[in-house]
């Protein structure tokens, strides 16, 4: 089976730091994403993870450790327009399918 | 914008109806994939295509059905409709299937009444 576990919710203010953690339980593990939606909007790509470490973007990074089941997304120098859902997601599955089980969101409210 | 392209962006019909949804890829993708996203089940992987062909199932109902054509474009066919399938429906497209990052269209918004 899988399980995909993050905050519902988080509040952080404008120009701040914030860390939205992920923990999954899921067999054949084949990379993890980080996607942000604005309500009603298309989810939009932000980072992927296949191997243990940080990958940086600009003001997002994103962590993986595999043995844990856990990745975090770190949003840095925090934007009003920073304020959606950030979704994970897990790819299952052999190298030639794509297969994405995604995890409830978090609705992240950046504040002034 | 993603290059993904979905129509209708609305739909709203009546419960026992039958709709299509239709979404072209982005260009150069071979991989579609359809997702439905509802408040209360959050974002659901539906199928995969690749290259014209069934590559991946995830939880459709057998009411559903889905098929890639030789130009790449998709659809999603939806039968039967109750209440509880109102969602937003998704198409993503990749390059190959196993392609890392997946590119979501704006979706269609179904309601069904």
């Amino acid at each position: 089976g899988q399980n995909i576990d993050q905050p519902t919710e988080m509040t952080a203010t404008e120009g701040a730091i914030v860390q939205i953690n992920c923990t999954y339980q899921t067999s054949g593990f084949n990379g993890l994403f980080w996607y942000q939606q604005h309500a009603g909007e298309a989810p939009t790509f932000l980072s992927y993870n296949v191997l243990d470490g940080l990958e940086e973007k600009g003001r997002f990074s994103s962590f993986l450790s595999r043995s844990k089941g856990y990745s975090y997304l770190l949003l840095k120098e925090l934007q009003m327009k920073d304020s959606a859902s950030y979704l994970c997601a897990v790819r299952r599955g052999s190298s030639n399918t794509g297969k994405l089980i995604f995890g409830q969101g978090t609705t992240l409210q950046v504040k002034p | 914008d993603s290059g993904v392209t979905q129509t209708p962006k609305h739909l709203i019909t009546a419960t026992g109806q039958r709709v299509t949804l239709r979404c072209s890829p982005r260009s150069g993708d071979l991989s579609v994939y359809w997702y439905q996203q509802s408040l209360d089940q959050g974002l659901q992987f539906l199928i995969q295509y690749y290259n014209g062909e069934e590559r991946a199932k995830g939880n459709i109902l057998e009411r559903f059905s889905a098929q890639q054509f030789p130009d790449l474009h998709s659809e999603l066919n939806l039968s039967s409709l109750e209440l509880g399938d109102s969602a937003l429906y998704f198409c993503a497209s990749s390059r190959q299937g196993w392609e890392e990052t997946q590119y979501f269209g704006p979706g269609t918004r179904l309601l069904v009444l």
